[in-house]
């Protein structure tokens, strides 16, 4: 079954520690995204990207970083994590045109200490 | 700029009552409008889309929205809800040829006996 895999599921960090989190779909899918969730706010497009070895900045971007070095894997990189990042992080693919529903992962829930 | 609005944070209704969480965006061109659902620790699924054709469309477990250009809402009904209806549902928009989605803040539900 086609599907979208995080890891890790929870994970604390220490402020300014590095802090990276994995997805990986099997839907064949072009796009993939980041997204944060945070109370209030619904969910965030944090970076996406539309081809492997390419990356996208979306609507948050600010202290993060993405790498997609196949099309079947992308990571969303903190490089010095801060409180403000703790949040529950999801990743995403769609296809495109009739494909393009969104598969959702189950979420990474981050806390920054 | 695209946006989207759910008025009602928490919602609770009781078990067999009827369902409308309400959904407005904004837009200047056609959207295309989803409703997803959210279970406890979950990722996100998809409930119903609306691309163009009949403005009421049908989903997963009895809901249906209704499209109303006039109005820029894509409100989730139910006839009558279950206990297992409760969760988060979120409205979301995409610009056509655009595949990034903008999420309302998520309506959540509760049914009670």
């Amino acid at each position: 079954e086609a599907a979208v895999t995080q890891s890790p599921r929870s994970k604390v960090a220490v402020t300014g520690g590095k802090v990276t989190l994995s997805c990986h779909q099997t839907n064949n899918h072009d796009y993939m995204y980041w997204y944060r969730q945070d109370t209030g706010h619904g969910l965030r497009l944090i970076h996406y990207s539309y081809v492997a070895d390419s990356t996208e900045k979306g609507d948050i971007p600010d202290g993060y970083k993405a790498s997609r070095p196949s099309q079947e894997n992308f990571s969303l990189i903190l490089e010095l994590a801060s409180l403000s990042q703790t949040a529950v992080y999801f990743c995403a693919s769609s296809g495109t045109g009739s494909n393009s529903d969104y598969t959702f992962g189950s979420g990474t829930r981050l806390l920054v200490i | 700029a695209q946006s989207v609005t759910q008025p009602d944070a928490r919602v609770t209704v009781s078990e067999g009552a009827s369902l409308q969480l309400r959904c407005k965006y904004s837009y200047s061109g056609t959207p295309y409008l989803f409703w997803y659902v959210q279970y406890p620790r979950q990722g996100l699924q998809l409930l119903l889309k609306y691309y163009s054709g009949d403005p009421v469309v049908q989903g997963v477990n009895g809901f249906e929205a209704e499209f109303i250009k006039s109005n820029s809402s894509f409100h989730l009904r139910k006839a009558s809800v279950h206990w297992s209806d409760s969760a988060v549902y979120f409205c979301a928009v995409r610009r056509t040829g655009n595949y990034k989605y903008v999420f309302g803040a998520g309506t959540r539900l509760k049914v009670i006996a």
